[in-house]
């Protein structure tokens, strides 16, 4: 079954970019229809959707987040990473990388989207602190 | 403040029933499909329930969705100590700033 690791540094300096990679394993990155998505969770706080991306490298951003952030994918590595730049101390957070699915499917009256994601890794926290 | 609205806490006592509502608005709940996680302490997010009442493989029928409106149902019966948790809802929101949306976590007690 797909497992998700994230990894990267733990802590991060006011106004720098932050980075991290989340690793699949048991599946390949680029087959079936997934977008592969990061999500985090401030601490005591609750879950806030950064962003996607599809195995063709087509990305989708929170509007709140998209001026700082940037997701890429390395299909030969089996790999997708997050980017975000000029963090606070409100950046501070359990980032979750997880496998997403985004299904819109249409009636004759109208299209309804299919929205969740399974399964998540274990999560990271950053700490963004001088 | 999350888009979605849900409860801050529920309780129960073992073996009881619980239900845990999620409101969001015509851009999201209103016509999209709604998904539910489960959150125990100190770990990631499981999947219980997506498009409003299906459940992945492994997840016992205790755990119900239901969708009316602008609204959300998890229903949980059989409450057992283990299913202490917080619990989000989820969906898509169509609207001009589009995304993913969650709703700000529900913290259930089973007494």
């Amino acid at each position: 079954q797909v497992q998700l690791q994230e990894s990267g540094p733990g802590l991060v300096k006011p106004s720098q970019t932050l980075s991290l990679t989340c690793t699949v394993s048991g599946g390949s990155i680029s087959s079936g229809d997934y977008y592969w998505s990061w999500i985090r969770q401030p601490p005591g706080k609750g879950l806030e959707w950064i962003g996607y991306i599809y195995y063709s490298g087509s990305t989708y951003y929170n509007p709140s987040l998209k001026s700082r952030v940037t997701i890429s994918v390395d299909t030969s590595k089996n790999q997708f990473s997050l980017k975000l730049s000029s963090v606070t101390a409100a950046d501070t957070a359990v980032y979750y990388c997880a496998r997403g699915e985004l299904d819109r499917r249409c009636s004759s009256t109208s299209c309804l989207v299919g929205h969740w994601f399974d399964p998540w890794g274990q999560g990271t926290l950053v700490t963004v602190s001088s | 403040q999350s888009v979605l609205t849900q409860p801050p806490s529920v309780s129960a006592a073992p073996g009881q029933k619980v239900t845990i509502s999620c409101s969001g608005s015509s851009s999201n709940i209103g016509n999209n499909y709604v998904s539910w996680y489960q959150q125990l302490p100190g770990t990631a997010p499981k999947l219980l329930i997506y498009d409003n009442n299906k459940r992945p493989s492994g997840i016992p029928d205790r755990f119900s969705g239901s969708k009316s409106g602008t609204s959300a149902t998890l229903g949980i019966t059989g409450l057992q100590t283990g299913d202490e948790a917080d619990y989000y809802c989820g969906t898509w929101d169509s609207s001009l700033s589009a995304g993913g949306v969650f709703g700000g976590g529900t913290k259930l007690t089973v007494l």
